[in-house]
C-alpha cells in the first residue's frame, strides 16, 4: 500500500534556531496535506494544512512547503522556543468511496536545545 | 482542552478483564474515531462512525468492540486483550467523512495490558 513517511525520527535544535521537518509521500493523487504537533501526555493538534494547488502557506511561525514533483513535504518553524519540543506528523488525505480519511506518518520527535 | 475528552486517561488492565474507553465532543461533529498510537509506529485508524453508524473497521480484532450511542459519544470495550495491546488510544472527532481538515484529538487513554 502507500504510505506517508518521515525522512528522520528524530531533530535536536538549539533554542531560537529554525528548524525542518521533512515527509516524503507517495500517494501522488493526494490534494491535501496536515502537520500536526503531539505534545508528552496530549493528542495530536493541527498545525498547518495545505492543498496541492498551493506550494507554500505561512501561519505564525510555521511554514509548510510542497513539492509534487518528489513528493515532499516539510515543516519549517522559526525562532523555535522550547514549547516547540514535541513529535511532528505529518498526513495526507485518502478518498475512498467518496469518504476521506487521514493518513499519518511515524512522526519525528524534535527537541529544542535551550 | 481541545473539545474532545477521553476518560480515563491511563489504565491497567489484566488479560482477562474487561473495561471500556470512554469518549465525548460536545463539537457539533458527526464522524468519530478511534486510532492505536504505539511507539515508532504511525497512527493506526481502528474505527469510523459517521452519524452513529459505523461506516470503517480496519481489520481490527473482535476484543476490541466500539459503540457509538450518538453522535456526541463513543465507547471502546476491551475484553480479553494481549500484551501487545498495549499502547495510547486516541479519540478524534470531524464535522463528516467529507471534512478531512477538521480533526479534533482527545488526548488519549494510555493502556497497559498485564
Amino acid at each position: 500500500g502507500e504510505s506517508v513517511g518521515l525522512h528522520l525520527p528524530t531533530l535536536s535544535v538549539q533554542e531560537g534556531d529554525n528548524s525542518i521537518i521533512n515527509c516524503a509521500y507517495s500517494n501522488s493523487a493526494s490534494d491535501y496535506f496536515i502537520w500536526y504537533k503531539q505534545e508528552s501526555g496530549k493528542g495530536p493538534q493541527f498545525i498547518i494544512d495545505i492543498r496541492s494547488n498551493m506550494d507554500k502557506r505561512q501561519g505564525q511561525r510555521v511554514t509548510v512547503l510542497l513539492n509534487k514533483t518528489v513528493k515532499h513535504l516539510s515543516l519549517q518553524i522559526a525562532a523555535t522556543q522550547p514549547g516547540d519540543s514535541a513529535v511532528y506528523f505529518c498526513a495526507e488525505k485518502e478518498v475512498n468511496f467518496g469518504n476521506e480519511k487521514l493518513t499519518f506518518g511515524t512522526g519525528t520527535r524534535l527537541t529544542i536545545i535551550p | 482542552e481541545t473539545g474532545v475528552t477521553q476518560t480515563p486517561r491511563h489504565l491497567v488492565m489484566g488479560m482477562t478483564n474487561k473495561k471500556s474507553l470512554k469518549c465525548e465532543q460536545h463539537l457539533g461533529h458527526n464522524a468519530m474515531y478511534w486510532y492505536k498510537q504505539s511507539a515508532k509506529k504511525p497512527l493506526e485508524l481502528m474505527f469510523v462512525y459517521n452519524f452513529k453508524e459505523q461506516t470503517e473497521n480496519n481489520s481490527v480484532p473482535s476484543r476490541f468492540s466500539p459503540e457509538c450511542p450518538n453522535s456526541s459519544h463513543l465507547f471502546l470495550h476491551l475484553h480479553t486483550l494481549q500484551p501487545e495491546d498495549s499502547a495510547l488510544y486516541l479519540c478524534a472527532s470531524s464535522q463528516d467523512l467529507k471534512e478531512s481538515y477538521g480533526y479534533t484529538f482527545g488526548s488519549g487513554t494510555r493502556l497497559t495490558v498485564v
